[in-house]
């Protein structure tokens, strides 16, 4: 069964430098998921989307910025990349059925490193 | 918003032996409950779940209760292996759609 995709796996920036992660759900799952997940934390959750318009936003940094595209997928831009944005980043899936489980999908995720 | 809290921060137990792990949440109007289990630098995977209209679920040596009243939910899982042995982390959502929470964490080490 086709899973979440991200890609780049791994990525290598500067700080003040910018990165891109891109996520493709999926198929027919209606909303995608940002978390972020530093070393030995639990994910923490940074914006979604359903059907292509922001649905929920969590602790996304003004430095960030995320969008779905008409084919569902997801990308995170990352400007003025610190320190502290090493992490791995995961983006999830799900179908919203109603008022029902929410069941989110994970990717494998994205691992930054800024340097 | 939702706040989850989870205890044990880790967990050792023996080979064979049962683990439990606690979480609270604060918004009453949450309605579901899933369980991952995240293995290092890997993506965290559902390993079961529950909703607010049912008090236990079980799946083999894993089970899930759900005390409504108390806000409280927590994850049994019995003759623990060692391949058990990972970071598992509670999490709560109130509507389909909208994010989960999650709790802190749980490392468990399960030693033969």
């Amino acid at each position: 069964a086709a899973g979440v995709i991200q890609s780049p796996r791994h990525l290598i920036k500067e700080k003040r430098e910018t990165a891109t992660l891109k996520c493709y759900p999926i198929p027919r799952h209606d909303t995608v998921y940002w978390y972020q997940q530093g070393p030995g934390q639990d994910p923490q959750f940074l914006i979604s989307f359903y059907e292509k318009m922001q649905s929920d936003k969590g602790s996304i940094p003004d430095r960030f910025s995320a969008q779905q595209f008409s084919d569902y997928h997801s990308e995170l831009n990352m400007s003025s990349l610190e320190l502290g944005d090493s992490a791995l980043y995961f983006c999830a899936s799900s179908l919203v059925v109603g008022s029902g489980a929410n069941v989110l999908t994970f990717g494998a995720g994205s691992r930054l490193t800024v340097l | 918003g939702e706040n989850v809290e989870q205890h044990p921060s880790t967990l050792s137990v023996q080979e064979g032996d049962s683990a439990v792990i606690k979480c609270t949440y604060s918004d009453s109007a949450s309605n579901y409950f899933p369980w991952y289990k995240q293995e290092l630098g890997k993506r965290p995977q559902l390993i079961i779940d529950i909703r607010s209209n049912v008090g236990e679920k079980k799946d083999q040596r894993i089970a899930v209760t759900l005390n409504k009243t108390a806000k409280h939910f927590s994850l049994h899982i019995t003759e623990t292996q060692p391949e058990d042995s990972a970071v598992y982390f509670c999490a709560a959502s109130w509507h389909s759609g909208y994010a989960l929470n999650f709790g802190k964490g749980t490392s468990l080490l399960v030693t033969p």
